[in-house]
């Protein structure tokens, strides 16, 4: 199972919004609604923010959205903050049973 | 609170095999909508998904197919807790290890702290 496509880094300013896009097939990310996304600061371990495509757990501002259109899933940033520079990864549940992750995405705040 | 407590050594021999065991507090690894899972984060792979074991009226296993003849995921429910054995290491198995679980559907809710594990002589 090939990773998911993600861009190696994104960066915005203070309250700009950045996009984060995750590209599958439809083997993983075509096929299924349980993409997520997870945040990772350095030397933490990743954070659940986005489940099932364009849920969000308790506790994670309503400043992350996330959506999915056909074999790729995009989560979105407004807002930016500072405490928001972290690596972002995206993972899909696939038609084997299995999951796969996305390289990650390093999000830098200018 | 849901919390993931990790354990097992951080050094490994080459050709051994690599166990970490994974306790949980605040959920049952018996859970009907549960998943519990291993995932490795290195600088040359990123973040892998290994495996996981869940409980639909009986215990079902899933595995990465770039490890699935090495490893092996096991359920303790006496002790709410689960386990990963990796046989036959390489150094290339070095990484961060998590375990991480949760509402199945929902991918990878809860994480442990990660341990380090090197395989060197």
């Amino acid at each position: 199972q090939s990773a998911l496509t993600q861009p190696p880094s994104v960066s915005g300013s203070p309250g700009q919004s950045v996009t984060i896009s995750c590209t599958g097939t439809s083997s993983d990310v075509g096929s299924y609604n349980r993409v997520s996304w997870y945040q990772q600061p350095p030397g933490t371990a990743p954070k659940l923010m986005i489940y099932e495509v364009n849920n969000r757990p308790s506790g994670v501002p309503d400043r992350f959205s996330a959506s999915k259109s056909g074999n790729t899933a995009s989560l979105t940033i407004s807002g930016l903050q500072a405490e928001d520079e972290a690596d972002y990864y995206c993972s899909s549940f696939t038609t084997s049973s299995t999951w796969v992750f996305g390289g990650g995405t390093k999000l830098t705040v200018l | 609170q849901v919390q993931l407590q990790q354990s097992g050594p951080g050094l490994v021999k080459p050709s051994q095999t690599l166990s970490l065991t994974c306790a949980i507090s605040g959920d049952s690894v018996s859970d009907n909508s549960g998943a519990w899972n291993w995932i490795r984060q290195s600088p040359s792979r990123g973040l892998e998904w290994l495996g996981r074991t869940y409980y639909r009226s009986k215990w079902s296993y899933d595995y990465a197919v770039s490890v699935k003849s090495r490893i092996s995921i096991n359920p303790d429910t006496s002790k709410n807790q689960f386990s990963l054995q990796l046989n036959s290491v390489t150094p290339e198995d070095t990484a961060v290890y998590y375990c991480a679980g949760g509402r199945a559907a929902a991918g990878f809710v809860h994480w442990g702290p990660g341990t380090l594990v090197t395989v060197s002589s």
